[in-house]
């Protein structure tokens, strides 16, 4: 059964540092792999998807990056702000709408 | 606006009593799924339908319905709920399951 890890599970920095979340799978057989962002009693919004065949996807300030070979992907943050303060999940897809969430890193940015 | 909304937004009821838990999305997707998310536990699928009158079980459905009559709705029933049940309800959709997510904003429930 595919696992989904999260290191570190808490995060704090100060503004404007760049920052690196990390999430490592199981299996490595996935369909894509997708970043989300959880603000608190709120839902959660997909940030990057990244598909099997892809190495890297950018948006903004942030940059995703998946090696399904040893089973691991990063989230990269630029410049971090205040407004970045959120937990964020990875959850990969083995098709078959076969979703698995890691518990998620909770980030704190202070000013 | 392309939303999933989901109501109520909390709720309080007592062991035993049925109760529903409304999703919709106006976005025709084909995919909807429902998932609790509980402190430690993570996000975990209770149900997921990949077209209208097709459901299919989750990891965890045991205590839970749910229909898919029509393209836009998923309910999610309770029809005897109990207090491991109280949890952060989330309902979710995409075109066919393995694109871009969208969730709604969640329901908080308790059960007593």
């Amino acid at each position: 059964k595919q696992e989904v890890t999260q290191i570190p599970a808490a995060l704090s920095v100060p503004e404007g540092e760049n920052l690196v979340l990390n999430c490592s799978f199981t299996d490595s057989a996935i369909y894509n792999l997708q970043w989300f962002r959880q603000d608190p009693g709120k839902g959660l919004t997909s940030l990057l998807l990244i598909q099997s065949s892809q190495r890297e996807q950018t948006s903004g300030r942030l940059n995703a990056s998946l090696d399904k070979s040893s089973g691991r992907s990063t989230l990269y943050i630029a410049a971090s702000q205040p407004g970045d303060s959120a937990t964020y999940l990875c959850a990969v897809s083995a098709g078959y709408s076969t979703l698995t969430f890691g518990k998620g890193t909770m980030l704190l940015v202070s000013p | 606006e392309a939303q999933v909304t989901q109501n109520p937004r909390y709720l309080i009821t007592v062991t035993g009593k049925k109760l529903t838990v409304t999703c919709s999305q106006n976005m025709n997707h084909e995919y909807m799924s429902w998932y609790r998310q509980d402190p430690g536990l993570g996000l975990r699928q209770i149900y997921y339908s990949m077209n209208v009158e097709v459901t299919d079980k989750g990891d965890v459905p045991e205590g839970y319905k749910v229909s898919r009559k029509e393209k836009r709705n998923f309910p999610l029933i309770l029809e005897s709920p109990s207090p491991n049940q109280t949890s952060l309800y989330f309902c979710a959709s995409s075109w066919t399951g393995d694109e871009k997510l969208f969730f709604g904003s969640g329901t908080q429930l308790s059960v007593l």
